[in-house]
């Protein structure tokens, strides 16, 4: 079984700064992919980034990126240049056989003007 | 044009009662989804579908259960539903079942048990 543990319930960034969503995993899979998700108020689930864990390589997609520490099994999510609309749920999920993702409790960010 | 499409967004119902969610999705999908979110924000999967294989939950109770007409169609059933089954609920999609590919989620149906 996967498990998957985001250790930050709450965290808060200024405008234009940059912040960093930690998560940490344990798997017994040798092949498995790792998500960041976004879930804005609006309750709809957003793919924000994902990770190959054969790839050494760390993700990006433009103002957001990840570090991948394979061995430390650790995927946190660094957002650069913060805005107002990158506030929401975010939630770091790790894939099994079957596609099925496993999800971590989320971390809420806040986005001070 | 919607990827993964739920209804309804929200269902309000009583105790004992049967209810289905819809969700249907337009992407060519082989493998749909259900998980469970539930007051706490907590994500967890329910059922996973695709033409071969259900694969189940152990946690799920039996009152749930999927049903698929066809390939674009994961219809959810609860039966005798509890007050614990209050949460929103998401459909899925995925190409394939390896994990490489993305799921695309519906908007979630928020059901509230009274």
């Amino acid at each position: 079984a996967q498990t998957v543990t985001q250790s930050q319930p709450e965290m808060s960034v200024q405008e234009a700064e940059t912040v960093t969503l930690s998560c940490t995993y344990d798997t017994s899979e040798s092949d498995y992919y790792l998500f960041w998700y976004k879930q804005p108020p609006s309750r709809q689930m957003i793919l924000v980034i994902r990770q190959e864990a054969y790839k050494q390589q760390n993700a990006t997609e433009n103002r957001f990126s990840v570090n991948f520490q394979k061995a430390a099994k650790s995927f946190s999510l660094k957002i650069s240049d913060s805005q107002l609309g990158d506030a929401a749920m975010y939630f770091c999920a790790s894939s099994q056989a079957g596609n099925m993702l496993t999800f971590g409790g989320g971390t809420r960010l806040m986005v001070k003007p | 044009d919607t990827a993964v499409s739920q209804t309804p967004k929200y269902l309000v119902t009583q105790m004992g009662n049967d209810k289905s969610i819809k969700c249907e999705q337009n992407l060519g999908h082989d493998t749909m989804y259900w998980y469970k979110q539930d007051s706490k924000k907590f994500l967890k999967i329910m059922f996973s579908y695709n033409n071969k294989e259900l694969i189940i939950n152990e946690t799920v109770p039996n009152r749930f259960s999927p049903k698929s007409p066809d390939k674009a169609h994961l219809n959810l059933h609860i039966n005798s539903l509890e007050l614990g089954d209050s949460a929103v609920y998401f459909c899925a999609s995925s190409q394939e079942s390896s994990g490489a590919t993305e799921a695309f989620f519906g908007q979630g149906t928020r059901l509230t048990v009274v």
